[in-house]
């Protein structure tokens, strides 16, 4: 069982629907990353929380410590969201990050 | 503001042939990484490297060696590569303070 799972696996939606993508992880962390990659295949950081809430244009990214749960949400989604979105988490005195196997968004005009 | 470069972008291999992939970052981070990626799993450490001259193992080493004689470089080498070795490879980079991660833009490694 890999230890950061996220869900769902693939998402299509409509273009302008609100998104919503979770992480789950099983021990305690110091950061968790939020990561795009698109259909060319770079990977860009979109957000790294240790708590709260971040909010960048349309996406906010949250995570609850005590329940080890973040979530990754699209408002106003458009086409040129689709990508593949990886969370990754970082362990306390870890300067590695463990990856989740992504989740394939597709939004469709 | 050229970030984290990884060349080749492309390479095709014969099964026993070796490579060496470079990987420069000129944000003078401590930090660096080689992953791989594979279709239904996440990227998968190979090797990375805390410091100029200090390397260490990651979650699937073998088969595969680096360097890092300038801080700036992040070598992958495969001495010989086999077709379990086919895959999208990356390299990241990051300060040791600051743990966001930048990352290239990636090497498809085909192994015949």
């Amino acid at each position: 069982k890999n230890e950061v799972e996220q869900s769902p696996q693939n998402l299509t939606a409509q273009e302008g629907e609100f998104i919503t993508i979770n992480c789950s992880y099983s021990v305690g962390i110091s950061a968790l990353h939020w990561l795009q990659q698109h259909p060319g295949g770079g990977i860009v950081s979109l957000f790294m929380l240790s708590s709260g809430k971040k909010k960048h244009g349309r996406l906010i990214a949250t995570i609850n410590i005590q329940e080890k749960h973040s979530s990754l949400h699209i408002t106003a989604s458009h086409p040129r969201d689709s990508a593949v979105y990886i969370c990754a988490v970082r362990h306390f005195g870890n300067e590695k990050l463990t990856f989740g196997t992504g989740t394939r968004l597709t939004i469709i005009p | 503001n050229a970030g984290v470069t990884q060349t080749p972008k492309f390479r095709v291999l014969k099964t026993g042939q070796s490579m060496t992939l470079l990987c420069a970052q000129d944000m003078n981070h401590e930090y660096m990484y080689w992953y791989r990626q594979d279709p239904g799993m996440g990227l998968r450490l190979i090797h990375y490297s805390v410091g100029e001259g200090t390397t260490a193992k990651g979650e699937v080493p073998d088969g595969y060696n680096v360097s890092r004689l300038k801080k700036q470089n992040f070598l992958l080498g495969l001495e010989s590569a086999a077709p379990s070795q086919t895959s999208v490879y990356f390299c990241a980079s990051s300060y040791r303070e600051r743990p966001e991660a930048f990352f290239g833009q990636g090497t498809r490694l085909t192994v015949v």
